[in-house]
Formats: C-alpha cells, structure tokens, sequence
C-alpha cells in the first residue's frame, strides 16, 4: 500500500464513547499532521510530530489526544466529543527539513459524526 | 507571516473551455506555493508545487501555474476543463511544518 492511509473512513459516535482514529504514512517522511476540515471554515491545524515528538498543538480541547508511536503511525484518541466536532479529519505526512518545499501528502480522511 | 487570498470562492466554466482560478500570496520572502485539489469526501491531492526553480509550474492532469513575483500572485490554469476537474482547489504556502492554506475555490465544469 502506497502514500498515506487513514481509518476507518467513516465513524459515527456517541458523546460518550471513546474512539480512536489512525494514520500510516508508507512515504518514509519523519513529520505528521492531523487536521480538522469542517463546512465553510479553513483547515484548521490540530497536532503536529516530528520524529514522534509533539511539535505543535493549535490549542486543541482535551478530549482530543495524538498519539505517535513511531514515525509512520498516527493516532488521534477521541473521548467525550461534542456535536460540533463533527468534521472531516485528515492526517498528512511530510519529509520534515530545513530547506523547503515543505510539501505535505494528505490520507482520505475519516468522516466523524458526532451524534 | 505568511497568508494567501483565493479571489473567487466559486468558479463555473464549460467542459472544453480554459480554466483559471486565482490565488495571491503574501510573504516577506520567496515562498513555496503549492495547489492542492479536493474531490468530494477525498483527501487533499497535491496538483503543483513552485519552488523557485522554475516560474512557470507543470503540474498533473494538464495543470500549471505561474508564479508571479511583480503580482504575487500564483494563478492555476488548464487549457481545457474536463467534467473531472470538478472539485475544490486551495492555494497554498509552506513554510517548516506549516501550511497557510486559501479559502478554496469551487470548480464546476458544465457539460
């Protein structure tokens, strides 16, 4: 399997549950992102790793926990979501150096429903 | 600090006619610009990236870009639309770690 993946595609979820998306890049890059895309707003930037070192948290809430074990895994646990983390979540991935050009390859992402 | 500013939220064109949708960048420095495309309940697919080598960018599926310095500005064009093209395109500019992405341009390609 090739570039980066995401799973599952789709999750439906109580705000009581506790979930967990994942992420695998096959690129061999030493960064990761996890992103939210909600309707009619820019993406907006969660989490970033960097040889599995939290470099980056765009003041996220709490119920929202990355974890990166290695550099081609991913995880973003979920637990007591609200509606309006209903969204797409996508995770990139990215060969992270000093000189540009910084591009990012993007999985499919996976549908949340908050319910 | 970095920002781009995609002029047209919407961008309607005949299948067979060109395409050409609008992005401008504001950098103190030269930056890495790129256009990602996204189809409905896909991932972001990078199309082209400028990285100073060259102004003029070829990217997939007959897309190019040129990048402007005297305008700043990185306007995506394609010769003639194919109903596939239709999709969400953002402009965007990287930096370490970071990507300043634009508002999106929708395209529609009418049959």
């Amino acid at each position: 399997e090739t570039g980066v993946t995401q799973t599952p595609r789709h999750l439906v979820m109580g705000m009581t549950n506790k979930k967990s998306l994942k992420c695998e890049q096959h690129l061999g890059h030493n960064a990761m992102y996890w992103y939210k895309q909600s309707a009619k707003k820019p993406l907006e930037l969660m989490f970033v790793y960097n040889f599995k070192e939290q470099t980056e948290n765009n003041s996220v809430p709490s119920r929202f926990s990355p974890e990166c074990p290695n550099s081609s895994h991913l995880f973003l646990h979920l637990h007591t979501l609200q509606p309006e983390d209903s969204a797409l979540y996508l995770c990139a991935s990215s060969q992270d150096e000093d000189r540009g050009p910084y591009e990012q390859y993007f999985g499919p992402g996976t549908r949340l429903t908050v319910t | 600090a970095q920002s781009v500013t995609q002029l047209d939220s919407h961008v309607s064109v005949s299948e067979g006619t060109p395409v050409l949708l609008r992005c401008n960048y504001s950098s103190s420095y030269s930056p890495s610009l790129f256009w990602y495309v996204q189809h409905p309940n896909k991932g972001l697919q990078l199309l082209l990236k400028y990285t100073s080598a060259a102004t003029l960018v070829k990217g997939i599926n007959g897309f190019e870009a040129e990048f402007k310095k005297s305008e700043t500005s990185f306007h995506l064009t394609k010769p003639s639309a194919h109903m596939s093209d239709a999709a969400e395109y953002f402009c965007v500019s990287g930096s370490a770690r970071q990507l300043t992405f634009g508002s999106g341009t929708q395209l529609t390609v009418l049959p």
